[in-house]
């Protein structure tokens, strides 16, 4: 089975800020990663899906990158609709989702 | 519009059993798989499998084969999941989600499911 490690398990920043969010595969996933959005209380929401295809309706200042083992997500100028878990998931061979990420403001 | 509608929250008894329902509208049921995953109270999303919508045949991640059993009311466009000899650590909110070719784009509201003595 692959194994993903995301980290950090949390993270603090200010609105305004870039924060980025690492997932590391435990084989090559040849870039079929995905990233949510999960706010409390809530189903989890894609934002992008294949390394760095955004979903429809996900605004620009998510991105993601990556390649082999190593992918990652970022937000640049964090706003407070932003605060929630994100999740990576591997699709390349069955599913596996990472551990997951807090944001909080700081 | 695409919407996958579950049914309400369970209270079980450690040893009982429950089925929760996910019902699709907005869409041809059979054209999608449909996935399951657990999400224990403050903890990670965890793959639990997923259920070929055209064939019926299941396939379980293998912490969850023995106890859990997908299945469908296909007429109804409506997946389920079965758990059974409920335990304590069962208690999560189970959620079901469309699989498309990039991950799973729409998912229900989540079911959450107590099991308590």
């Amino acid at each position: 089975d692959i194994q993903m490690t995301q980290s950090p398990p949390s993270l603090s920043a200010s609105l305004g800020d870039k924060v980025t969010i690492t997932c590391q595969a435990s084989q090559n996933i040849n870039k079929y990663i995905a990233w949510y959005q999960q706010k409390p209380g809530k189903a989890p929401r894609q934002l992008i899906r294949y390394t760095s295809t955004l979903v429809s309706g996900t605004p620009s200042r998510f991105s993601g990158s990556g390649s082999g083992r190593d992918y990652s997500f970022s937000i640049s100028n964090v706003e407070s609709e932003d605060i929630a878990s994100y999740y990576c998931l591997q699709y390349d061979n069955l599913y596996t989702f990472g551990a997951g990420t807090k944001l909080e403001l700081k | 519009q695409i919407q996958l509608v579950q049914s309400g929250p369970e209270l079980k008894k450690p040893g009982e059993s429950v089925k929760i329902s996910c019902k699709a509208s907005g869409y041809t049921f059979t054209d999608y798989a449909m996935h399951w995953v657990k999400q224990a109270p403050g903890k990670g999303l965890k793959w639990m499998g997923w259920i070929n919508t055209y064939t019926g045949k299941p396939t379980y991640a293998d912490d969850f084969k023995g106890r859990f059993v997908f299945s469908l009311e296909a007429s109804a466009s409506t997946a389920n999941l079965q758990i059974s000899n409920l335990k304590n650590e069962d208690t999560a909110t189970y959620f079901c989600a469309r699989e498309i070719k990039g991950g799973f784009d729409y998912w229900g509201q989540g079911v959450m499911v107590t099991v308590s003595s």
